[in-house]
């Protein structure tokens, strides 16, 4: 497997559910930045987690990163067919998002 | 403030052509990263540029690929004698000084196919 990989690959939901996404990688990190794009965009960012930090809230995102697993989520609540999209998970293991590593992402499908 | 800007946005070039992506940073950004994404997958880091300097291109193909950003003008990833292979989108990013908690701003994208 490669650096970076999310699980699941695929989740459809109904609005108003959450959604979860993890991502495992295998190197040392400084930090781990998950992004959105929408089908045919470009990426967007959402939240950046130092390796030092275990958990980050930006509204109804929540993420989490477990250094001893190697692996981090992404929790996103109350979801609406907006946040229909694929989820990217990026590690930067030289501090400066010179040489970001993404994963294949998770694509999510939310439904009214 | 405009995002980085990327252009063409769709770019369809045959075998053997050349295929020129151009890229702007956001503004007051000194450096630029080039990624390209094939169907279905993630990105994959291709070089990191900074003005008039390339930093590290350890993700770029051997043959046919160069990038170069001019101390002047957009930064251009040059791709020679396409083949069907290269089809992808390619994304430019942008970000100021790097450091610990640096975020990169991505471009829309060029795609490009290969007829």
């Amino acid at each position: 497997s490669q650096q970076g990989e999310e699980d699941p690959q695929a989740l459809s939901i109904q609005e108003g559910e959450n959604a979860t996404m993890n991502c495992s990688y295998k190197t040392s990190i400084n930090n781990l930045q998950w992004y959105r794009q929408n089908s045919g965009r470009g990426l967007v960012h959402l939240i950046l987690i130092r390796s030092n930090e275990r958990e980050k809230h930006s509204g109804r995102l929540r993420v989490t990163l477990d250094t001893s697993k190697k692996s981090s989520s992404l929790l996103i609540t109350a979801s609406r067919a907006a946040d229909t999209a694929s989820y990217f998970c990026a590690t930067d293991d030289t501090g400066t998002a010179s040489k970001l590593t993404f994963g294949t992402g998770t694509r999510l499908q939310v439904t009214l | 403030n405009a995002g980085v800007m990327q252009n063409p946005r769709h770019l369809v070039r045959r075998r053997g052509q050349e295929a020129r992506l151009r890229c702007s940073p956001m503004k007051g950004h000194s450096h630029v990263y080039w990624y390209r994404q094939l169907p279905e997958e993630g990105l994959k880091f291709m070089v990191y540029l900074q003005k008039e300097n390339i930093i590290d291109e350890s993700g770029m193909p051997k043959e046919r690929f160069s990038a170069e950003f001019p101390k002047e003008g957009p930064s251009i990833l040059r791709i020679q004698q396409v083949v069907r292979g290269d089809s992808a989108a390619y994304f430019c990013a942008s970000s100021p000084l790097p450091g610990p908690d640096t975020e990169a701003f991505f471009g829309q994208g060029t795609r490009l196919t290969v007829v």
